[in-house]
């Protein structure tokens, strides 16, 4: 049962415009959301993570906005670079464990 | 200075083998973490480590054992190898308190023949 989703294996951005990936996620508890990017041959880094009692959180070019209503949230990365070009993991995580949940992960092309 | 390093980068071995990956992380934090990423890109923890405590084992085979001499060092050691261990392997640490990122390290790539 996944509990954090990520619906588009792929997803192809002009250089400069705005990149918008999405996540939904079935369990209310979740405390936490975060992004985290992964390079080939690497392991994920920590991007950007946002409490379940915000409905933003800004970073430089990285935002993150959460629709607990809808259960949805979604990083926006503005304007986009090509080293932005990975593939993006959305997680959740409860204050009662240090579980993380991953979702499948998105794969971002920027294109020049 | 790597803040999580895991060896070996790369494992190939025969099914039935015993094989160790070793991770250490030079960040002081307190918990370490053992996930598998399966072909289907899944990135699932099997392990959870507290101050050489286990925290977190999410029905993992007995064949894999994970062991931490000191909070600095999280090791996991794999008996009778099966096809299906084939995956990447990454440790990650964290600390106790605040948000609850994780840092990851570069990650095994386990391929059992």
């Amino acid at each position: 049962d996944q509990q954090v989703k990520q619906n588009s294996p792929s997803l192809s951005v002009q250089e400069g415009r705005i990149s918008i990936l999405n996540c939904d996620y079935t369990n209310s508890m979740f405390d936490y959301f975060l992004w985290y990017k992964k390079y080939p041959a690497e392991g994920p880094t920590f991007l950007i993570s946002i409490s379940s009692i915000k409905d933003k959180n800004e970073d430089g070019r990285f935002t993150v906005f959460l629709n607990k209503s809808a259960k949805h949230l979604s990083l926006h990365i503005v304007p986009s670079q090509p080293g932005d070009s990975a593939v993006y993991f959305c997680a959740a995580n409860t204050n009662r464990d240090d579980k993380i949940i991953f979702g499948k992960g998105t794969r971002l092309h920027i294109l020049p | 200075d790597t803040a999580v390093s895991q060896t070996p980068k790369y494992l190939v071995t025969q099914m039935g083998n015993d094989k160790s990956i070793k991770c250490e992380q030079n960040l002081g934090h307190d918990t370490m973490y053992w996930y598998k990423q399966d072909s289907k890109k899944f990135l699932k923890i099997m392990f959870s480590y507290n101050n050489k405590e286990l925290i977190i084992n999410e029905t993992v085979p007995n064949r894999f054992s994970p062991k931490s001499p000191d909070k600095a060092h999280l090791n996991l050691h794999i008996n009778s190898l099966e096809l299906g261990d084939s995956a990447v392997y990454f440790c990650a640490s964290s600390q106790a308190s605040g948000v609850p990122s994780q840092y990851f390290g570069p990650g095994t790539r386990l391929t059992v023949l």
